[in-house]
């Protein structure tokens, strides 16, 4: 079964960069769409976009274009989400997460990393 | 962009009772539609696919019903372990996710 283990949590200060790591193991990494999702405290959840790996395109929220970048390294089956330009309101926790079908971005979210905290803080 | 609401936002349920949570979507999603649970401190669990398939491990107690715009999660005897909050998703196009329901105990 595959799991996806993110990076620990991350202290930024604004108009930062923060990256954060998202490692498969288990299984099939490469055919698969790794998503970003975020939840600021108490809030919702919120695509911010996805890759899949074995192409190299990535998607993203409009929300998030130009500001946003989603990466992965087939070698390390690992996905990487950078965000720049550090606000306050981007203090959330991270998760990634597996598209279920295969080489699509329009299917459920099977596979779930644990989180990772981003505060952004002065 | 395809907005999805969820109604109520809380719902006081007592354990052993059924549960009723609505999702409707701004416009058509046909049947590209998934229900999360997630609990305190945790991430999402995949609950329901395709409007009514239960994932992999996921009680009969909790079904899913609807399609086009009007989504129902049941869940038929709320359990303890069932006190969470639950997202619908739509994925016909770029995914996005209702505000959630809380289910608490009355």
């Amino acid at each position: 079964q595959v799991q996806l283990v993110q990076s620990g949590a991350e202290v930024k200060k604004p108009g930062s960069s923060v990256k954060v790591s998202c490692k498969a193991s288990g299984g099939t990494f490469s055919s698969y769409v790794i998503s970003w999702v975020r939840q600021a405290p108490g809030q919702g959840l919120e695509w911010m976009g996805g890759i899949i790996p074995i192409f190299g395109t990535a998607n993203y929220a409009q929300k998030f274009q130009g500001r946003v970048t989603i990466s992965a390294d087939e070698s390390t089956s690992t996905a990487y989400m950078e965000l720049s330009s550090l606000r306050s309101e981007d203090t959330a926790v991270y998760y990634c997460a597996r598209v279920a079908g295969v080489t699509t971005f329009y299917d459920a979210f099977d596979i779930w990393g644990q989180g990772t905290m981003v505060t952004v803080s002065s | 962009e395809i907005v999805m609401t969820q109604s109520p936002a809380t719902l006081s349920v007592s354990p052993g009772e059924r549960a009723t949570l609505s999702c409707r979507a701004s416009q058509s999603v046909s049947s590209n539609l998934a229900w999360y649970q997630q609990k305190p401190g945790q991430a999402p669990r995949l609950l329901i696919h395709g409007a009514s398939t239960r994932a992999t491990d996921i009680p009969a107690r909790f079904s899913g019903s609807g399609s086009g715009t009007e989504f129902t999660l049941t869940i038929s005897s709320l359990q303890s372990e069932d006190f969470a909050v639950y997202y619908c998703q739509q994925y016909n196009n770029w995914p996005f996710f209702g505000g959630g329901t809380k289910v608490e105990i009355k």
